[in-house]
C-alpha cells in the first residue's frame, strides 16, 4: 500500500531533550515536506526537500533541522525542543513540488514539550 | 502560490450534493488547482486537481470556470463522513516546493 509513515504517533518530551520524528514513503517520490498544525494557524510548512541532499526552508523553520540522505526518508530533528514546538506534525510526499498527482500525507505526530 | 479565497463554513444535508467554491483570481495560465480535505486531525487527503477542463474521479468533480479565476468542488452525494475542512490550493511555479494551506472551508454534513 502506498503510504507515508510517521513515527511516533504521540510523543511527550521535556524541554531541551533532542528528538527525531521519522518519516518514510514507499512511492519513490522525489518531493517530501514537513508541516506543523496549530489551532487558529492552520498548516504551516517547516521544511521541504526536492530530492536527495536538497532541502530548503518553509515558512516556519526556526528550531528544526531536516536531512535527506536517501530518497525514502525525511526525518525532522528538534535539537532543543521548547514548549512552543508543541504541535501536530505532518509529513507529506509527492512526485512533484507543485503537486503532481497530489501529495500523500502521513497520519501525524502529536508532540507535547513540557 | 496564487491566493485562494474560500467561505469559512458551509452546511449540507446528507445525500445532497455539496458544492464548495473557491476564488483564485490571480492564477497563472500553467498553474493547477488542487483540492484537499482534512478530517479532524488526520493527515490531509488529496481529492482532485485540474488545469482547465472539468475533472471527475471517484471522490468528487471539479468545475473550473473558463477564465480559471474560480472553481467549484462537487461532492455529488455527501455523507456524514464527508464532514471535514476542505482546502483549495494553487501551488505556484515560482514557489516550487512550497504548498500553502489557507483556512479552508469547514463542511458540515448533517442528517
Amino acid at each position: 500500500e502506498a503510504q507515508v509513515t510517521q513515527n511516533p504517533r504521540y510523543l511527550i518530551t521535556v524541554t531541551g531533550k533532542k528528538l527525531t520524528v521519522t518519516c518514510s514513503q514507499n512511492m519513490n517520490h522525489e518531493y517530501m515536506s514537513w508541516y506543523r498544525q496549530d489551532p487558529g494557524l492552520g498548516l504551516r510548512q517547516i521544511y521541504y526537500s526536492m530530492n536527495v541532499e536538497v532541502t530548503d526552508k518553509g515558512d516556519v523553520p526556526e528550531g528544526y533541522k531536516v536531512s535527506r540522505k536517501e530518497k525514502r526518508n525525511f526525518p525532522l530533528i528538534l535539537e532543543s525542543p521548547s514548549p512552543n514546538q508543541t504541535s501536530l506534525y505532518f509529513c507529506a510526499s509527492s512526485s512533484s513540488g507543485t503537486g503532481g498527482e497530489g501529495y500523500t500525507f502521513g497520519s501525524g505526530t502529536r508532540l507535547t514539550v513540557v | 502560490d496564487a491566493k485562494t479565497t474560500q467561505p469559512p463554513s458551509m452546511d449540507c444535508a446528507e445525500g445532497r450534493a455539496a458544492n464548495l467554491p473557491c476564488n483564485h483570481s490571480t492564477i497563472s495560465g500553467n498553474e493547477y488547482v488542487y483540492w484537499y480535505r482534512q478530517i479532524h486531525s488526520q493527515g490531509p487527503q488529496y481529492i482532485i486537481h485540474g488545469l482547465k477542463n472539468n475533472e471527475t474521479n471517484e471522490m468528487a468533480s471539479l468545475i473550473i470556470t473558463e477564465d480559471r479565476k474560480s472553481s467549484t468542488l462537487i461532492l455529488p452525494h455527501a455523507t456524514l463522513r464527508d464532514t471535514a475542512v476542505y482546502y483549495c490550493i494553487v501551488p505556484g511555479g515560482t514557489s516550487y516546493g512550497k504548498l500553502t494551506f489557507g483556512q479552508g472551508t469547514i463542511l458540515t454534513v448533517h442528517p
